[in-house]
């Protein structure tokens, strides 16, 4: 059964911690993306990865790293220089590296720092 | 860079009724366009897209969309709702000229429908 899968669902930080968010897919995807969903802001970039060993920081990248050591894992880990990193977390992928290709979502992981 | 505006934040209808929802992009190149569909609990999926050829597309669940170029718009439309279709409802847009590869999201729209 292919697909995205998330870890953890739920995710509780103490402040000055850094924590890191799994994310895994078995579909053969390039291309991995991890996006920050805020109520009535939608969804917004912070990083992505077309290829193994190579990621661009997206929209929203400080506080966050990343690293993409195979092609099936791009986790994301969430450093205590993120000012407010209290948000649900999404990881996506798509085939290849044409641009705009459908992106496939996995079940999210909501952090919340305490 | 480009942006995705998503007017209607929270929509509230009664089954049967109409639906449509706006989106428009700030992008003056080529597009591809797309709506996701987030139901409670669920993952965010594809509803439909648009890349090229005719404007009106059509989506699963009888979703449909159209892109009008002039006006910088995708809207989403449906001719009668029903309750399963609450959720929150998502356009994006990709600028394919531009060498960037993620998408860019609107902030979404909550639609709730009413039995």
């Amino acid at each position: 059964d292919g697909g995205i899968t998330q870890s953890p669902k739920y995710l509780f930080r103490k402040e000055g911690q850094n924590v890191t968010l799994s994310c895994e897919q078995n579909l053969n995807h390039d291309a991995m993306y991890w996006y920050r969903q805020d109520p009535g802001q939608g969804l917004r970039l912070i990083y992505y990865s077309q290829i193994v060993n190579d990621f661009q920081k997206g929209d929203i990248a400080e506080g966050y790293s990343v690293s993409r050591e195979k092609k099936e894992s791009f986790p994301l880990t969430v450093t205590s220089a993120q000012k407010n990193p209290t948000a649900f977390y999404l990881c996506a992928s798509s085939i290849g590296t044409v641009p705009g290709n459908e992106q496939f979502f996995g079940p999210g992981t909501r952090l919340t720092v305490l | 860079a480009q942006s995705v505006s998503q007017h209607n934040h929270h929509v509230i209808l009664s089954e049967a009724a109409s639906l449509e929802l706006g989106c428009n992009y700030s992008y003056g190149g080529t597009v591809n366009l797309f709506w996701y569909v987030q139901y409670p609990g669920q993952h965010l999926q594809l509803l439909l897209k648009y890349f090229s050829g005719d404007p009106l597309v059509k989506g699963i669940k009888g979703f449909e969309a159209e892109f009008i170029k002039s006006k910088f718009s995708f809207n989403l439309r449906k001719p009668s709702v029903q309750w399963s279709d609450t959720a929150e409802y998502f356009c994006a847009v990709n600028a394919r000229d531009t060498g960037r590869r993620a998408l860019t999201f609107g902030s979404g729209t909550r639609l709730q429908v009413q039995p």
